[in-house]
């Protein structure tokens, strides 16, 4: 089956800008994650959906968003860009909350100059 | 909140030798995940463990959940240059929060 797909792959953004980054889960995933991944940071959780619903957000600024369809697909949203903001950002999905294995897609690296 | 830790950050090996990463959580897990992420790629599930002190095995690897639900390892004996890439524990909080957290990685290079 196919595997976790997200779009784009690269993106160059100028600071200031807005983002939005797209995910499509595993078919049957309800849940989708997405983590920021820079160097020596490892992977940065920025929030979970699961059926629609946000259910767990990390520890980033209200400038990044997210939702998740009724498809399960899920976007994420980035307002104002800085500099900072430049990393690989990964989407999982997994078939349940907790316990189960995540599936990564490839990335979408994203440089803000 | 919770934190989990890895050590060592980076591991260079001759190729042959064995290799160890350890995981530490601040709190109690209800289970730990490994993944591994090559150069370029993404990370990709390797293993889950649930059971305290649980042991499991593939083939040259060889993963430990400890009594306490709080610490973890991964070994892996006579790397291969296959082997490099980093490699990450994951785990969720036995409290009940739904987050998976991960730890910074450790990345191994083999030397051929």
């Amino acid at each position: 089956k196919a595997g976790v797909t997200q779009t784009p792959r690269y993106l160059i953004k100028t600071r200031g800008q807005q983002v939005t980054l797209s995910c499509s889960p595993i078919s049957g995933h309800r849940s989708v994650s997405w983590y920021q991944q820079t160097p020596g940071q490892g992977l940065q959780f920025l929030f979970e959906y699961f059926s629609e619903t946000q259910r767990n957000k990390g520890n980033f600024p209200g400038r990044f968003s997210g939702r998740q369809f009724s498809n399960s697909r899920s976007e994420m949203n980035v307002s104002t860009l800085e500099l900072g903001d430049s990393a690989l950002y990964l989407c999982a999905s997994s078939r349940q909350l907790m316990n189960t294995e995540a599936f990564f897609g490839q990335g979408t690296r994203l440089t803000v100059v | 909140g919770q934190q989990v830790m890895q050590i060592p950050q980076y591991q260079h090996v001759q190729e042959g030798e064995d290799f160890t990463t350890y995981c530490n959580s601040s709190t109690t897990l209800s289970n730990i995940q490994w993944y591994k992420q090559r150069p370029g790629g993404h990370p990709v599930f390797l293993i889950q463990l649930v059971k305290s002190g649980e042991v499991k095995k593939q083939k040259r690897l060889t993963f430990q959940f400890g009594e306490a639900k709080k610490n973890s390892s991964l070994h892996i004996t006579a790397t291969q240059t296959t082997d490099v890439g980093t490699y990450f524990c994951a785990g969720h909080d036995q409290g009940g929060s739904e987050k998976l957290v991960f730890g910074k990685g450790t990345k191994l290079t083999v030397n051929p």
